[in-house]
């Protein structure tokens, strides 16, 4: 069965400053890979997804993350961190059923 | 595009009642629709999956009769949470799925059982 980690659990950045959050999946086969942002009492908003193809996925609000295989990797970044990016991320992994996983989460902080 | 919808926002019952939220696709259809649960400062906990038409998918743990889904149509999935007791108040998420693999999330719906 898959599984999805994401080794930290809380990170803080300062506002304008570089931001990579961490995922690592097992799956057997080429995984569906997902990064979901979740803002306090809200739904979760889909930030970009890796089916096939090239390994660096653009998504939305400046985000971007790229497949790594050989580290069953698949690290969200952004340049520059905005105070509106404070929020829990989800990295998740899908199979070829129904099923979906997801990581525990990385809340971020966003210092002044 | 891809937009969920759920109703209510927020829920508050009395013990021994049955709430149902709603959770719409606006402008997909979605043969499934997943139900999930939150606790605080916590990750999704999948609760169901389902299918058009047919019985719903309930995973390990989850009971059924408590938590009755229907999903009578392309576009809408139903939760009811019969006979709520105070451990059942949690922050309710449902998804639909636009294929082929991609989950798009409602805004959730937080329960509080008294």
């Amino acid at each position: 069965a898959q599984s999805v980690t994401q080794p930290d659990i809380h990170i803080t950045v300062s506002e304008g400053a570089s931001l990579e959050l961490r995922c690592n999946y097992s799956y057997g086969a080429t995984p569906y890979l997902f990064w979901y942002v979740q803002s306090p009492g809200q739904g979760l908003q889909l930030l970009l997804k890796y089916f096939s193809g090239d390994t660096l996925v653009q998504g939305i609000k400046g985000f971007e993350a790229e497949f790594k295989r050989s580290q069953s990797s698949f690290n969200l970044r952004k340049p520059s961190v905005h105070w509106s990016d404070a929020a829990e991320y989800f990295c998740a992994v899908g199979a070829g059923n129904n099923d979906m996983r997801f990581g525990a989460g990385t809340r971020l902080t966003v210092k002044p | 595009g891809a937009v969920v919808s759920q109703h209510p926002s927020w829920v508050i019952c009395k013990s021994g009642t049955s709430v149902k939220i709603e959770c719409r696709s606006l402008d997909f259809q979605a043969t499934t629709m997943f139900w999930y649960r939150q606790f605080p400062k916590q990750s999704l906990m999948l609760m169901a999956t389902s299918n058009e038409g047919s019985k719903a998918t309930y995973e390990q743990g989850v009971e059924k009769d408590k938590f009755l889904i229907n999903h009578a149509s392309l576009t809408l999935s139903t939760l009811t949470v019969t006979s709520a007791h105070p451990e059942d108040s949690s922050f309710y998420i449902c998804s639909a799925r636009d294929p082929p693999k991609t989950q798009y999330f409602g805004p959730g719906t937080r329960l509080l059982v008294l």
